[in-house]
């Protein structure tokens, strides 16, 4: 069965400290794997998408990575602020399968001031 | 403004009430789909669509059903509602799933409860 599994479920850290939220997933046939942000109450925010040919994407202090061969990606954060506290999904699209889209549980994260 | 819009925002119903929950995006996605979010079991896949007049199932399609006649339009409806449908409901789109796929945009959501 394909699953998408995100550890931990929750983290809390103070302002200003890098880091790194994990994903994996149980088929390493992806076609994309996404990561998103959630706040409460709201949609989700699709913040970087990853191919199955590449290895990683930036966008400003957000860095995700993509190890097909382990069944893993990571998203890093850097420099956290306040303003990063939401619950951060990533999901997995297969290539089989179409638009099939398998999420993870996602991690809530916490940064205080 | 790019966007996907949810009709309503929140509704309450009772078993058996057949309903629909509308879903329209504005940026020529040929991709749409439906999910619900319960706590403790994340976001689950209902169905979706690649383009119009193509539907597929998702991981949870029972009691649901979906069509695609307009590309703007993907409205969600429950002939028959229950308790346990009960549920957050978002619906999301994204320019095309080939091609490496891209970013899905998602609508605000629809609480959904039915007594």
């Amino acid at each position: 069965k394909q699953e998408v599994t995100q550890i931990p479920a929750a983290l809390s850290v103070p302002e200003g400290e890098n880091l790194v939220l994990n994903c994996s997933f149980t088929d390493s046939a992806i076609y994309n794997l996404q990561w998103f942000r959630q706040d409460p109450g709201k949609g989700l925010t699709s913040l970087l998408l990853i191919q199955s040919s590449q290895r990683e994407q930036t966008s400003g202090r957000l860095n995700a990575s993509l190890d097909k061969s382990s069944g893993r990606s990571t998203l890093y954060i850097a420099a956290s602020q306040p303003g990063d506290s939401a619950t951060y999904l990533c999901a997995v699209s297969y290539s089989n399968q179409g638009g099939k889209l398998i999420f993870g549980q996602g991690t809530e994260l916490s940064v205080k001031p | 403004e790019a966007q996907v819009t949810q009709n309503p925002r929140y509704l309450i119903t009772v078993t058996g009430k057949k309903l629909t929950v509308t879903c329209s995006q504005n940026m020529n996605h040929e991709y749409m789909s439906w999910y619900r979010q319960d706590p403790g079991l994340g976001l689950r896949q209902i169905y979706y669509s690649m383009n119009v007049e193509v539907t597929d199932k998702g991981d949870v399609p029972e009691g649901y059903k979906v069509s695609r006649k307009e590309k703007r339009n993907f409205p969600l409806i429950l002939e028959s509602p229950s308790p346990n449908q009960t549920s957050l409901y978002f619906c999301a789109s994204s320019l095309s799933e080939g091609q490496g796929g891209s970013p899905l945009h998602f609508g605000n959501g629809t609480r959904l409860t039915v007594t």
